[in-house]
């Protein structure tokens, strides 16, 4: 059974550009979070999907995206890129019902630098 | 606003015990949980406090006390391999997830 899996696994991009990352959640997980870990620090949370809709989203600027496909698959999009982008890009999947108890499957991550 | 408060950097010995504390400060929130992340790697959940007391998964255990915002992650008869970052979690009545800064964990042999 594959785990969580994430593409690409690293990225460089220049400011100003725009990115999309891809996320497969684990078999039968239907939920998906997004989340970005910046050197030395703790993931923040940036949104989750369900059902293919935004369900929550943390204190991160409409210039971050996001997409959930039928398959449970989603996306991570952002724009107008900053140099203050560059870090891991994290997604996490979680069976039904586990949302409430946090028990959550990382991926590998994306490591995003922006020059 | 809302955060968790964890050491930085904690250090023991190879065979020993480690207590790995977090403090919080939110309003409200469903649980606690315990993630470890290798350098290079994902996090992988560790453990869950739903309620207050102790939770035993193996060689590692978590604790939560509500009416004193605290909680903590016990590791035994500590191995190398558990040199790695270990971050609490909680999940506020908004569910957006907050994570601590983490706390790196080197053991000595």
């Amino acid at each position: 059974d594959a785990g969580v899996t994430q593409s690409p696994t690293h990225l460089i991009k220049t400011r100003g550009q725009q990115v999309t990352l891809r996320c497969s959640p684990k078999s039968g997980h239907d939920t998906v979070s997004w989340y970005q870990q910046a050197l030395g620090q703790g993931p923040q949370f940036i949104f989750q999907y369900y059902e293919e809709e935004e369900r929550q989203r943390g204190n991160f600027p409409d210039r971050f995206s996001g997409h959930q496909f039928p398959n449970y698959s989603s996306e991570l999009n952002v724009n107008a890129l900053l140099l203050g982008d560059s870090a891991l890009y994290l997604c996490a999947s979680s069976l039904p019902g586990q949302t409430y108890t946090d028990t959550q499957y990382f991926g590998p991550g994306t490591r995003l630098t922006v020059l | 606003g809302q955060s968790l408060e964890q050491p930085s950097e904690v250090t023991a010995v190879e065979g020993a015990i480690v207590q790995i504390n977090c403090t919080y400060q939110t309003s409200g929130f469903y649980g606690l949980s315990w993630y470890q992340q290798h350098d290079g790697g994902a996090p992988t959940f560790l453990s869950y406090n739903a309620l207050d007391g102790l939770e035993e998964t193996g060689r590692f255990s978590s604790f939560l006390s509500r009416s004193d915002s605290y909680g903590y992650l016990l590791l035994q008869e500590l191995q190398m391999k558990d040199s790695a970052s270990y971050f609490c979690a909680v999940r506020p009545r908004d569910d957006k997830i907050i994570f601590g800064k983490g706390t790196r964990l080197h053991i000595l042999p």
